[in-house]
């Protein structure tokens, strides 16, 4: 039982670049949300989705794109990426309901020169 | 409204004391406040969560005491650990069908041998 699997766990990128950040989850969890964690910043939500096909903005989505095509996968699109997205991304899942643990993965941390 | 205060931003514990980590919230929606532990390399885990239909609650070495018509909710980890040292975040979260938390800034404790 892997839980949260985010991929990949590194990667650097320059600027203008795409690329697609992957998270799976192996718990049949309904909710999924990608979150951003910068110093003195806390986490704070970019997206989120509360069932398969379906996906949401949250406080800061600007600049980013998602996708939950199946329920065990969400997948966080960097369009063109910008020295402001530099940063540690965390994916989490939960079952439904308000007061459900949010599962975490471990993180990508993410580098655009 | 939706914004969680959470201080201090850093903390100092000799091995055997006592930790304080404090929140503040605005949102009077809000019914329901977890604390999430963070190890360094890792994702946040919960540790413990409170309802306001209680002022306290106590899991082990660590007790949320929650005041609500201050608005206030606070974290103490009694007899303090060096294996405690991580970053710790309040949240808060209010009812519907999203599972949404918003996160405080996180708080850095150490625990010094």
């Amino acid at each position: 039982n892997a839980g949260v699997t985010q991929t990949p766990k590194f990667r650097v990128l320059k600027t203008g670049q795409s690329m697609t950040l992957l998270c799976a989850q192996d718990m049949n969890h309904e909710y999924m949300y990608w979150y951003r964690q910068d110093p003195g910043m806390g986490l704070r939500l970019i997206h989120y989705s509360v069932g398969e096909g379906t996906t949401a903005k949250g406080e800061v989505p600007d600049g980013y794109n998602v996708s939950r095509l199946k329920k065990q996968n969400f997948l966080l699109g960097l369009e063109s990426a910008a020295p402001s997205q530099t940063s540690v991304y965390f994916c989490a899942s939960s079952y439904q309901g308000h007061n459900q643990p949010q599962h975490f993965g471990d993180g990508t941390r993410l580098s655009i020169l | 409204q939706q914004q969680v205060k959470q201080s201090p931003q850093s903390l100092i514990v000799q091995k055997g004391g006592i930790s304080i980590i404090n929140c503040a919230y605005e949102n009077t929606a809000f019914d329901y406040f977890p604390w999430y532990q963070q190890f360094p390399g890792k994702g946040p885990a919960l540790l413990i969560a409170i309802r306001p239909d209680v002022s306290e609650k106590k899991e082990g070495r660590f007790t949320i005491s929650f005041n609500k018509s201050a608005k206030q909710f606070s974290l103490h980890i009694m007899d303090s650990q060096p294996g405690d040292s991580a970053t710790y975040f309040c949240a808060a979260g209010r009812p519907g069908n999203t599972g949404k938390l918003i996160f405080g800034q996180g708080t850095t404790l150490q625990v010094k041998p």
